[in-house]
């Protein structure tokens, strides 16, 4: 199984800060990286696929970028509504797997 | 809108067997590629299996082999996940997710049902 670091589990930030949450995986997985976003009781969002595409309907605020073994999730200016935890997840092969999440507090 | 509908929220003993169901439309249903996820209290997220119609295929994640089956309904364009042998932890929301199908065995998540509690508790 293709394991997923995700750094780091948490962060604490204010409005307007940039804000930077890294993945890698433990083998080659291409651009196949996603990134969802997950409130307390809610199902996971998704917000960015392919490494760098932005899901329809998601602020422009948030970027992902890198490829093969070193990715990033950027959110440029944090938004009251952005507290939440964030995950990766690659689809390259089976079994999909998650990083451990990263939790983005106040 | 395409969506998800899961079952309701269940509490098992020790032992017995699950089974949480996830109802589409017609169409999404030939079209999509379905995903269970769980996620344990206070855990991450946790990829258990999935199954393509379009492809007739099914996927274990190797934790859960020979414990899960997913099977899908076209009859009632319903996609169930059945987790037997259960134990506490296996306590967590179920999530069935998925996408359009593309590959026999590539697995999307871009759509998700909005959970099932499963509690196993004596």
């Amino acid at each position: 199984d293709i394991q997923m670091t995700q750094s780091p589990s948490s962060l604490s930030a204010s409005v307007g800060d940039r804000v930077t949450i890294t993945c890698r995986p433990s083998q080659f997985i291409g651009n196949f990286l996603n990134w969802f976003q997950q409130k307390p009781g809610k199902a996971p969002k998704l917000l960015i696929y392919a490494a760098s595409r932005l899901q329809s309907g998601v602020p422009f605020r948030f970027s992902g970028s890198g490829s093969e073994t070193d990715f990033t999730l950027t959110i440029s200016s944090l938004q009251p509504e952005d507290f939440a935890t964030y995950f990766c997840q690659q689809n390259y092969n089976t079994p999909v797997t998650f990083g451990g999440g990263t939790k983005v507090e106040i | 809108q395409v969506q998800l509908v899961q079952s309701g929220a269940e509490v098992k003993k020790p032992e017995s067997s699950v089974k949480v169901s996830c109802k589409t439309s017609a169409g999404t249903f030939y079209n999509y590629a379905f995903s269970w996820v769980r996620q344990a209290p206070g855990q991450g997220l946790e990829w258990v299996g999935g199954i393509i119609p379009l492809f007739n295929t099914t996927t274990y994640a190797q934790k859960f082999q020979g414990r899960v089956t997913i099977r899908a309904d076209e009859s009632t364009s319903t996609v169930y996940m059945e987790l037997s042998s259960l134990r506490s932890e296996d306590t967590a929301v179920y999530y069935c997710a998925g996408d359009k199908a593309r590959d026999p065995d590539y697995f999307e998540t871009d759509l998700w049902g909005q959970g099932t509690t499963v509690t196993v508790s004596s």
